[in-house]
Formats: structure tokens, C-alpha cells, sequence
């Protein structure tokens, strides 16, 4: 099972920041945040992940709660084409898992 | 370009054929992975390879098979055993057996009437 909350869906306008939200109450100091977005039939897409820094990269920025509880991914200037299920994970890379437990994740649409 | 592909795009195949599904990565991955995902669904493990020659099963196993004959190609064979047969499967690989970033295929979609 997911051991992550994310809301259902969003929408965001085109050009502004997508601020997608993803509740991790019960990760354990080992574990990492992954993000991963899938758009319509075709593969999952790695974006980006972090274990307690904030992270950025050419496509998005990760934001984790000093807590760990919590984290945010953020796409600074949405376009049509970041219209997708994004889905957060967490996951300890090295904990002998072999597979990333991808739940039903936020469907994000970005209107013109 | 390095990456994974997989074909075809889509697959029609009647009741009680078995059908076999290609996956190809140039990314000198040692771990190869199948999922299997539903309409609104997440994805879902069917079997996964760390090395060549090795395989296990993941959750869904039953009615797959596969094989790891070379580093590059991890086909999946859907059986007549698989009862609901019909989804979208996913390729993937990560470059060792440490779960870290997985590079996903672009999919087939098998439709099975």
C-alpha cells in the first residue's frame, strides 16, 4: 500500500506555479521522497528526490517539512504540457524493495 | 539516444492466446522491472529481474512469465492463465539493484478480447 496522501486532483494556470502537496506522516529516517509524473498513456517520468534538503532541478522543486511529514513539489511556470498524475513516493532505496509502490496520485491539469 | 523501448505500442489478442511483450534498454541497467497498471490505478509489480539469468516474482505474478536471457531484453509473456489480461504494462530498469530512480518504457497496451 501507499504510504502517501496526495489530493485527488488540481488545476493550475498555465504560467503560474503548480504547488502539489504530499503527506508522508509515518516515513522513516531512511527513507527518501520521490516524484514521479505520468502523463496520459504513456511512462512514469522521474522528476526528482530529496530525504530532508530541499531540492531543484531543471524541472521542478522539491520542498520537505523540517519534520519530514510533509513535502511539496513545485513546478515554477506551468505549461499545458505539465498536465499529468503526478505521484509521490516514499521509498528507501537501498532497504532491498524492488519495486516503488506507486499509489492513485494528484491529476494536475493546467488550463490556458 | 539511451533509453527503453517497448513494442508495440498496442497489442489486440484473442481469449486463450498466450502473447509476449519486448522490452529493450541501451542504458547498461543491471534491473529490469514489469508493471502492470489499471484504468485510475497505480502500478502494480509483476516480476523483476536483478542480473541476467535471475528473476522474481513481484505481486501480481500469476499467469506472466519472463525471461533474462541478455543484460539489454526482459520480455514478458502474458499466458491464457492470466485472467484479466487487458492493461497497460510498463517497463522499467534501474542501473543497479539499489531502488533509486527507475526509467520507465513507454508502455503497451494489450487488449485482449
Amino acid at each position: 500500500d501507499a504510504k502517501t496522501t496526495q489530493p485527488t486532483s488540481m488545476d493550475c494556470a498555465e504560467g503560474r506555479a503548480a504547488n502539489l502537496p504530499c503527506n508522508h506522516s509515518t516515513i522513516s529516517g531512511n527513507e527518501y521522497v520521490y516524484w514521479y509524473r505520468q502523463i496520459h498513456s504513456q511512462g512514469p517520468q522521474y522528476i526528482i528526490h530529496g530525504l530532508k534538503n530541499n531540492e531543484t532541478n531543471e524541472m521542478a522543486s522539491l520542498i520537505i517539512t523540517e519534520d519530514r511529514k510533509s513535502s511539496t513539489l513545485i513546478l515554477p511556470h506551468a505549461t499545458l504540457r505539465d498536465t499529468a498524475v503526478y505521484y509521490c513516493i516514499v521509498q528507501n532505496p537501498w532497504g532491498g524493495s524492488e519495486k516503488l509502490v506507486f499509489g492513485k496520485g494528484t491529476k494536475l491539469t493546467v488550463n490556458p | 539516444d539511451g533509453g527503453i523501448t517497448q513494442s508495440p505500442k498496442y497489442l489486440f489478442r484473442k481469449e486463450g492466446q498466450n502473447v509476449t511483450l519486448s522490452c529493450e534498454q541501451n542504458l547498461n541497467h543491471d534491473a529490469m522491472y514489469w508493471y502492470r497498471q489499471d484504468p485510475g490505478q497505480g502500478l502494480r509489480l509483476i516480476y523483476y529481474s536483478q542480473i541476467v539469468n535471475d528473476f522474481q516474482k513481484g505481486d501480481i505474478a500469476e499467469g506472466y512469465s519472463v525471461s533474462r536471457e541478455k543484460k539489454e531484453s526482459f520480455p514478458l509473456t502474458v499466458t491464457s492463465a492470466q485472467k484479466n489480461p487487458t492493461a497497460f504494462y510498463l517497463c522499467a530498469s534501474t542501473p543497479d539493484t539499489r531502488l533509486d530512480e527507475q526509467y520507465f518504457g513507454p508502455g503497451t497496451r494489450l487488449t485482449v478480447t
